[in-house]
């Protein structure tokens, strides 16, 4: 049972327009998501959480929207850059306060330049 | 700077061998946390140590089976191989408590012949 879906597993994009990735979830019990950005031969690395206290959380180029009715979020890069160029995965901690996360599957982005 | 490290960064095995990861880092964050990545999958929770102990565990069978010493570093070994074990295998850091900061090593990219 994926908890957390990514089902788009690529996009692509112009240098300079907007990316938008997406992550559905089923368990409601969820409270915290969180992405990351993964570049080939390196970890995982985070960008960016959001709270279900909140519907929006930014960060220079970066933007979370959670949409709780519709288990849905989605990260925003505006501009996307060449350099944004990787693997993005939302994930979410079944527990709070733990690391267990359950990782969606990816999203690869490529921004053409 | 958190330098987490993790070796060897590949490995060939065969099926029914055994394999040790190892992961360290500079810094003294208490918990690790190791994951499998399949190809085309987002990584998958294996189980975590917290104070050297097992502090939670994914739906991975008694043969996948870890330790954390006391400089937090920690080992992932893993019994009787498996084809379906060929993943990248990566390692997380974090501090106890916290959701939010969890810094990932390279990974080790096991393939089982």
């Amino acid at each position: 049972d994926q908890q957390v879906k990514q089902n788009s597993p690529s996009l692509s994009v112009q240098e300079g327009r907007i990316s938008i990735l997406n992550c559905d979830y089923t368990n409601s019990m969820f409270d915290y998501f969180l992405w990351y950005k993964k570049y080939p031969a390196e970890g995982p690395t985070f960008l960016i959480s959001i709270s279900s206290i909140k519907d929006k959380n930014e960060d220079g180029r970066f933007t979370v929207f959670l949409n709780k009715s519709a288990k849905h979020l989605s990260l925003h890069i505006v501009p996307s850059q060449p350099g944004d160029s990787a693997v993005y995965f939302c994930a979410a901690p079944p527990t709070s306060g733990t690391y267990k996360y359950i990782f969606g599957t990816g999203t690869r982005l490529k921004v053409l330049a | 700077e958190t330098g987490v490290t993790q070796s060897p960064t590949h490995l060939i095995k065969t099926r029914g061998q055994q394999v040790t990861l190892r992961c360290s880092s500079q810094s003294g964050h208490n918990t690790v946390s190791w994951y499998q990545q399949a190809l085309g999958q987002g990584p998958q929770f294996i189980f975590q140590y917290y104070r050297e102990e097992e502090n939670g565990r994914g739906n991975f069978p008694p043969r996948f089976s870890g330790l954390q010493f006391p400089n937090y570093s920690s080992e992932l070994n893993v019994n009787a191989l498996e084809l379906d074990d060929s993943a990248l295998y990566l390692c997380a850091i974090g501090l106890a408590g916290g959701q939010e900061t969890q810094y990932f090593g390279p990974g080790t990219r096991l393939l089982v012949l």
